[in-house]
């Protein structure tokens, strides 16, 4: 596609449930980043892949986060057992390579209550 | 640790204005820079970047920044504001012996007087 691309733009899920947010970077595009987004905030660092492998998961507040990545392309963030604290909107970025510029999606805004 | 600073929450300018969003980084190399804006309910847009050579950049829709090492900041710069300008302004870094992860500051949130 023309762009990053998020799945679903929007959800909403009770306390203690599983939820999976989607990316598809840009075609070709190596890099590929997670980001959270809470109200008033900038965006902050959750996980970068460079093809199939995460790069740096430091980012990742506690093990109830995941991310994989598995054929170097579409990702899938999953965060289990969600808390109202995750409530946020992850954002999705991509890029040619480490050392060109990141395109962002439009966001998953999610809502746990 | 990297960070990035955006000391101004909010900036309101009127329309024609100039504008100056501040702001500075510290990291001990020279990282990739950049400049993102948001609108309401959409994602970050790039508006410029700095990897390396001249420190003055332009970007998309009239904007440019200049990267001064000496104060480690990046200020973006327009010399005459229109309405369609107000949103979020974010800056980021990429500290370039790392893992490439982008560090955002908090925002500052434009606001444009007709």
């Amino acid at each position: 596609g023309a762009g990053v691309s998020q799945t679903p733009s929007n959800k909403v899920t009770e306390k203690g449930k599983y939820v999976e947010l989607r990316c598809d970077p840009i075609s070709g595009h190596t890099a590929l980043y997670w980001y959270r987004q809470s109200l008033g905030q900038g965006p902050e660092f959750l996980i970068y892949f460079q093809g199939t492998g995460a790069a740096d998961d430091s980012g990742l507040p506690n093990d109830r986060f995941f991310a994989v990545r598995p054929e170097g392309s579409v990702s899938t963030l999953k965060i289990q057992r969600t808390e109202r604290g995750d409530s946020a909107v992850y954002l999705c970025a991509s890029s040619l390579t480490d050392t060109t510029e990141a395109f962002f999606g439009q966001g998953t805004r999610l809502t746990v209550v | 640790a990297q960070s990035v600073t955006q000391p101004d929450i909010h900036i309101t300018v009127s329309e024609g204005a100039s504008l100056e969003l501040r702001c500075n980084y510290s990291y001990g190399a020279t990282p990739y820079l950049f400049w993102y804006v948001q609108s309401p309910g959409q994602g970050l847009q790039l508006l410029l970047k700095y990897f390396s050579g001249d420190t003055l950049v332009q970007g998309i829709k009239g904007f440019e920044a200049e990267f001064k090492r000496s104060q480690s900041s990046f200020n973006l710069r327009k010399p005459s504001v229109h309405w369609s300008d107000a949103a979020e302004y974010f800056c980021a870094v990429v500290e370039t012996s790392g893992t490439y992860k982008y560090i955002f500051g908090t925002g500052t949130r434009l606001k444009v007087l007709a």
